[in-house]
């Protein structure tokens, strides 16, 4: 059973728009979530992360948001732009777990220009 | 070059034999991970270690073998390949002291055929 849930494959956007990438955990042990970002034949880089102590954290066109109580989390970018395309892959971990990090599937982006 | 690499980059092997995907990191990071990474699935956690000498099994370790004897290498064996196993295989690490946040390597692109 999946930990962590990136329920939308594929998401396309215009150029400028906003583009919201969502991702839903069901273990309540899991303090701490990360987005990590792939290109193809790359190794994924990583891009923002939450502590559970916190709902909203913002690094300039990124921010992630974290409503513990729905257990959900979502990054925002605004603008998107065609470098935005990629695969997005959402992650969590606890303490109690160690530092091992628990991955959705991933969602590709795609920004038209 | 500092940093975490893999080799080889591609890779292709028949069933049953033994093949082994190195990994070696300059950070004297004391975790390193093994993920693979499959359609649908994600990035899935194959084998953890917190140090040297000290490895356990992630999600789906069937099949793999690790060893870590030095901190900074962390080398993947499968011990008869099988079609299951083609793979895109990412090693990475991370420390403590920067919570979980882990670096990957780029990848190496298994086929068994």
């Amino acid at each position: 059973d999946q930990q962590v849930k990136q329920n939308s494959p594929s998401l396309s956007v215009q150029e400028g728009r906003i583009s919201i990438l969502n991702c839903d955990y069901t273990n309540s042990m899991f303090d701490y979530f990360l987005w990590y970002k792939k290109y193809p034949a790359e190794g994924p880089t990583f891009l923002i992360s939450i502590s559970s102590i916190k709902d909203k954290n913002e690094d300039g066109r990124f921010t992630v948001f974290l409503n513990k109580s729905a257990k959900h989390l979502s990054l925002h970018i605004v603008p998107s732009q065609p470098g935005d395309s990629a695969v997005y892959f959402c992650a969590a971990s606890s303490m109690e777990y160690g530092n091992k990090l628990v991955f959705g599937a991933g969602t590709i982006l795609r920004v038209k220009s | 070059d500092a940093g975490i690499t893999q080799s080889p980059r591609y890779k292709i092997t028949e069933t049953g034999r033994q093949v082994t995907l190195m990994c070696h990191q300059t950070w004297s990071h004391s975790y390193m991970f093994w993920y693979r990474q499959d359609l649908g699935h994600g990035l899935r956690l194959i084998y953890y270690s917190a140090a040297a000498d000290i490895t356990d099994k992630g999600e789906v370790p069937d099949g793999y073998v690790v060893s870590r004897s030095k901190t900074e290498n962390f080398p993947l064996t499968l011990e008869s390949a099988t079609r299951s196993q083609t793979s895109v295989y990412f090693c990475a690490s991370s420390d403590p002291g920067q919570g979980t946040r882990a670096f990957f390597g780029q990848g190496t692109r298994l086929t068994v055929v």
